[in-house]
């Protein structure tokens, strides 16, 4: 089955500054790579996603790439600010058909320092 | 629109109790998780529904998980009897498009003693 690898594992960065967030799977069939954002108390929010169809995506201070070859997607995080402070989980899916269910990764604990 | 919801936020059972975890989906949305994630590990995938059917249940640990989703709606998920293993946090997700992850509920936090 897929397997889903994250690193790494806590991340300090002072405010202002970027925050990189890497994942690597096993499953070449795997097509949908969703970032989710999980605040204390709270469930996981998907705040970006990137098929394979596509090598890289933003969203304001967000972007996600995907190296197919390589198999790994990383997350960027620029100007970072307090409030981005949560667990970032990655996650694979084959998705279509029967193929929907999401693979994580153990999540990355950032801290944004002011 | 409303989110999912779940219920009970917290459960404190005893080891070989039962306990009945639920899960409200955001109307109108045919797929349904279950994830768990025991302490320190990853999300894990329990089972999906479409509908009241379920599509997958590859990830169910073994026969004392019980999953329901009657007339398509809401769902529950039984553990009976629990052990202390089953301590973790539930997730539920829903989605419209079968492709993609859903939109996660809250959780809800076992605790077997």
């Amino acid at each position: 089955g897929e397997n889903v690898e994250q690193h790494p594992s806590t991340l300090s960065v002072q405010e202002g500054d970027s925050a990189v967030i890497k994942c690597t799977y096993s499953d070449s069939a795997s097509n949908y790579f969703p970032w989710y954002k999980q605040e204390l108390g709270k469930g996981p929010q998907l705040i970006i996603d990137i098929r394979s169809n596509v090598g890289e995506k933003k969203d304001q201070r967000i972007a996600v790439t995907l190296n197919k070859t390589a198999k790994h997607f990383s997350l960027h995080i620029t100007e970072t600010q307090p409030e981005d402070s949560a667990v970032y989980f990655c996650a694979a899916s084959k998705g279509g058909g029967s193929n929907y269910k999401l693979t994580f990764g153990k999540g990355t604990l950032l801290t944004v320092n002011p | 629109e409303a989110g999912v919801t779940q219920f009970p936020s917290h459960s404190v059972i005893e080891k070989g109790q039962t306990v009945t975890l639920r899960c409200d989906p955001i109307s109108g949305h045919d797929n349904l998780y279950w994830y768990r994630r025991v302490m320190g590990k990853e999300i894990k995938f329990l089972l999906h529904f479409v509908k009241e059917s379920k599509q997958d249940e590859s990830g169910m640990p073994n026969n004392r998980f019980l999953a329901e989703r009657t007339g398509g709606t809401y769902s529950t998920l039984k553990v009976q009897p629990a052990e202390l293993e089953d301590s973790g946090v539930y997730f539920c997700a829903s989605s419209q498009d079968m492709g993609t992850g859903g939109v996660f509920g809250p959780g809800t936090r076992l605790t077997v003693l």
